[in-house]
């Protein structure tokens, strides 16, 4: 079980949109920024947003973070085929495992 | 452009062991802190260790403390993962990535990843 809470899957048709949340608690999310990572099937996961709202160069703004409290969300605006994949939050937790934790991953699947 | 190449994957029976390696090229290496990430099949990711950029401090998670030993030789831009005691829970493909951390941790995030080896644990 993760010890950040995310959606299995979510769904949505092209051009409309999906957000993906991410429950912690205050030993991780509630004190530390969140980034999000994008998998491709079959592919090396890739860094979508860090320090819970900012883009590394090249990803488009379709794609955007935030964070409130213990929660953070990842958005994806016009929606399109080559985004299914699996994104996953992550974050350091300083709680007893001491240690960088993933959400479980949710499916992003266009239909 | 950065890269990261892992190697050092491949079949191994349970209670053997197994080194990695993870080769680094276009940054500055002794001044990034890296780590290394697990995907089981099938299943999500999961952090493994991570090491500074001076190679003196170590962090493992607890499934694989004691048992793992991270370390770099900043010479040749390489990091290392050493796994001894492998059990088939270990069995998944293990990435390195490039870790960006800085205000005391408040930011701490994977920028760049490598292709991963797989390492399969079974008899």
């Amino acid at each position: 079980q993760s010890v950040l809470t995310q959606p299995p899957s979510v769904s949505a048709a092209p051009g409309q949109k999906v957000t993906i949340s991410c429950s912690g608690s205050s030993s991780n999310i509630g004190n530390n920024y969140v980034s999000w990572y994008q998998q491709l099937p079959g592919t090396a996961p890739k860094l979508l947003i860090y320090d819970n709202n900012n883009r590394p160069s090249g990803i488009p703004d379709r794609f955007s973070g935030s964070k409130s409290a213990t929660s953070a969300t990842l958005g994806i605006t016009g929606l399109q085929n080559g985004d299914e994949a699996d994104y996953y939050c992550g974050t350091w937790d300083s709680g007893l495992s001491d240690s960088y934790v993933f959400g479980a991953g949710t499916k992003v699947t266009v239909l | 452009e950065v890269q990261l190449l892992e190697s050092g994957g491949g079949l191994v029976q349970p209670g053997g062991s197994l080194r990695l390696s993870c080769a680094a090229s276009g940054f500055t290496f002794n001044k990034y802190a890296m780590t290394w990430v697990r995907q089981a099949p099938g299943k999500g990711l999961e952090w493994v260790s991570g090491i500074g950029g001076s190679g003196r401090s170590t962090y493992y998670a607890d499934s694989v403390k004691g048992r793992f030993t991270n370390s770099r030789d900043n010479s040749r831009n390489t990091v290392y993962l050493q796994m001894n005691s492998l059990r088939a829970e270990d069995t998944a493909v293990y990435y390195c990535a490039k870790r960006t951390v800085y205000g005391s941790g408040l930011s701490d995030y994977f920028d760049y990843w490598g292709q991963g080896t797989l390492v399969t644990v079974s008899s």
